[in-house]
């Protein structure tokens, strides 16, 4: 059964700094799922990366897939206070299999 | 564009209680997935249907069961509800050969 592990679990940022989110994961998994959560809300695709060496960016968050390491990670820039939620990581077989979640909170 | 539809959004039951909720998926997506998301954590799968049948199952409770209609809208029912359900629940919906999972509002259930 797939099992997905991201770290940090929290995440403390200034604004303008860069940092990254790792996502692992324990089998083959087709694709791989960035989704961001905003408390108490739904939860909003913000990435899906379907090969090995895919990268995606969307303003400034670039995320990218390492099939082989069974690592993707989502890469950070100059972050701002807009930016705070959590962020959640997903493999997928024939169901959509959650990591534990990345609380981001950017601080001024 | 439709998303998905959710209702309620909220729902408030006493311990023992059942309670229903509803999914409507996009127009065309024949497939419907079940999450139960507790305070601060993951969103965990429940069930899921493709095409009316059920496809999958995750850690569902025997006292939870579901069903997709023949217009494709899913009911999740609850019954015997214990304070540990307390959770939001999200449906989402995806089309059989598409990447894409889209998710509803949820509903936040209350038991108390």
């Amino acid at each position: 059964e797939l099992k997905v592990e991201q770290n940090p679990l929290f995440l403390s940022m200034q604004e303008g700094k860069n940092y990254t989110i790792y996502c692992n994961y324990s089998t083959t998994s087709d694709r791989l799922y960035w989704y961001r959560q905003d408390p108490g809300k739904s939860l909003e695709s913000l990435f899906v990366l379907l090969s090995n060496g895919a990268v995606k960016q969307e303003g400034r968050l670039m995320a990218s897939l390492d099939t082989k390491a069974r690592l993707s990670t989502l890469h950070i820039t100059a972050a701002v206070h807009d930016l705070s939620a959590t962020y959640f990581c997903g493999g997928a077989t024939n169901k959509l299999i959650f990591g534990t979640g990345t609380l981001l909170a950017v601080q001024p | 564009a439709a998303g998905v539809i959710q209702s309620p959004r909220h729902l408030i039951k006493e311990k023992r209680e059942t309670a229903t909720l509803k999914c409507y998926p996009i127009p065309r997506h024949d497939t419907v997935y079940w999450y139960q998301q507790g305070p601060g954590q993951d969103p965990q799968f429940l069930i899921s249907f493709y095409e009316k049948m059920q496809s999958d199952k995750g850690s569902i409770p025997d006292r939870f069961s579901a069903q997709q209609f023949s217009d494709y809208h899913s009911e999740l029912n609850m019954s015997s509800l214990e304070l540990g359900d307390s959770a939001l629940y999200f449906c989402a919906s995806s089309y059989q050969g598409s990447y894409g999972y889209t998710f509803g509002s949820g509903t936040r259930l209350t038991v108390v």
